[in-house]
């Protein structure tokens, strides 16, 4: 089965440090991996995607992730963090395998703390 | 853009009421799910459809049904609610079965 795991819970960083989130994912194959973040009490939003190609991926805010394939990762980094980066954030991974569930499989999610 | 929106956005229940959860999105996709948060557990799908006029079980199925009305809604109803079942619940939408999602903004539901 498939599965997803985010190795931290929680992660404190100084505002204006680099952060980087970590993701494993298990798989047979190479999945569609996503990151989203979710602001209290909000649903939740799409920071970025990777389904083939450049193995770097932007997205939205300033957030990247990188696919290592080797690794079976996909870690997301932003070089300097804002107050309002503050949030949880969810890796996802989905693949089409004409049978079972379909949908995103996440993980539990990493809650980010910014210190002034 | 409304997007995905859940109705309602708050509940509580009894245990033993019923109720549905309404969910609607104006982007013409064609996949439908609904999750389930829970603290420390991240999201969990309950059901999918990822067609107009298919339904099917995702990971927690168990005392769910859903309805996929048209191709715009996708209900859930809690036939017979318990404790267990009190949770932050997420519709989402994506135009096929494996790509990005959008997230509506979540029904919190109390159930004592």
């Amino acid at each position: 089965a498939q599965s997803v795991t985010q190795p931290d819970i929680h992660i404190t960083v100084s505002e204006g440090a680099s952060l980087e989130l970590r993701c494993n994912y298990s798989y047979g194959a190479t999945p569609y991996l996503f990151w989203y973040v979710q602001s209290p009490g909000q649903g939740l939003q799409l920071l970025l995607k990777y389904f083939s190609g450049d193995t770097l991926v932007q997205g939205i805010k300033g957030f990247e992730a990188e696919f290592k394939r080797s690794q079976s990762s996909f870690n997301l980094r932003k070089p300097s963090v804002h107050w309002s980066d503050a949030a949880e954030y969810f890796c996802a991974v989905t693949m089409y395998s004409g049978g079972g569930a379909d949908g995103l499989t996440f993980g539990k999610g990493t809650h980010l703390i910014i210190q002034p | 853009n409304a997007g995905v929106t859940q109705t309602p956005k708050f509940q509580v229940l009894k245990t033993g009421q019923s109720m549905t959860l309404q969910c609607a999105q104006d982007m013409n996709h064609n996949s439908m799910y609904w999750y389930r948060q829970d603290p420390g557990m991240g999201l969990r799908l309950i059901y999918y459809s990822a067609s107009e006029g298919t339904t099917d079980k995702g990971e927690v199925p168990n005392g769910y049904n859903v309805s996929r009305l048209n191709k715009r809604e996708f209900s859930l109803r809690l036939e017979s609610a318990a404790p267990s079942q009190t949770s932050v619940y997420f519709c989402a939408s994506s135009e096929l079965r494996d790509t990005e999602a959008f997230f509506g903004q979540g029904t919190r539901l109390t159930v004592v």
